[in-house]
């Protein structure tokens, strides 16, 4: 299985509920991060957090990352039908693999959010 | 402040032909990722490239992709003899000069091809 792996996998929830989605990972990480896309566009970059960090606010957003664990989770807050979209988590694999560049996805967690 | 862009947005080729997807970073940033995405699953990473270099390229098909990022104008994804396989969404992000996973990437609106 691959590095950040989201959970869960589809997740559906009224207006004004709180959203709670999991990413674990494989290796050691300098960061990471987390993107939202809707349905047939691009990436949109939500927050990043990096290995020394525990927690970190943006908004309603607000993201965990235990490296003990190798898990982040984000967290939407009041959530609204235009929260509706798929997430993903993204890290980017420290080690001698990786050349710095390459952000490994796991296969995101698809929230429906129903006004 | 224009972000990533990214051409053409949707892409038709017959199996057998090539396609060239372009990608036009953030200003200021000179350092360039594709990925790929297939329908119902996450991005993969294929290349990653600095002005004229490539720095990172495990992720790219050996056989028929190329990718490069010359001096001036934007970088290109080459596909040839395109199969239907092929079909998925390819994007492409930017970063700082600073670059590398560390800092923040940017994506594009990405490029659908279908191969028919």
């Amino acid at each position: 299985s691959q590095q950040g792996e989201e959970d869960p996998q589809a997740l559906s929830i009224q207006e004004g509920e709180n959203a709670t989605m999991n990413c674990s990972y494989k290796t050691s990480i300098n960061n990471l991060q987390w993107y939202r896309q809707n349905s047939g566009r691009g990436l949109v970059h939500l927050i990043l957090i990096r290995s020394n960090e525990r927690e970190k606010h943006s908004g309603r957003l607000r993201v965990t990352l235990d490296t003990s664990k190798k898990s982040s989770s984000l967290l939407i807050t009041a959530s609204r039908a235009a929260d509706t979209a798929s997430y993903f988590c993204a890290t980017d694999a420290e080690g001698i693999y990786n050349q710095g560049g390459k952000l490994i996805f796991g296969q995101g967690t698809e929230l429906s959010v129903k006004p | 402040n224009a972000g990533v862009m990214q051409n053409p947005r949707h892409l038709v080729r017959r199996r057998g032909q090539e396609a060239r997807l372009r990608c036009s970073p953030m200003k200021g940033h000179s350092h360039v990722y594709w990925y790929r995405q297939l329908p119902e699953e996450g991005l993969k990473f294929m290349v990653y490239l600095q002005k004229e270099n490539i720095i990172d390229e495990s992720g790219m098909p050996k056989e028929r992709f190329s990718a490069e990022f010359p001096k001036e104008g934007p970088s290109i994804l080459r596909i040839q003899q395109v199969v239907r396989g092929d079909s998925a969404a390819y994007f492409c992000a930017s970063s700082p000069p600073s670059g590398g996973a560390h800092e923040t990437q940017y994506f594009g609106p990405g490029t659908r091809l279908l191969v028919l």
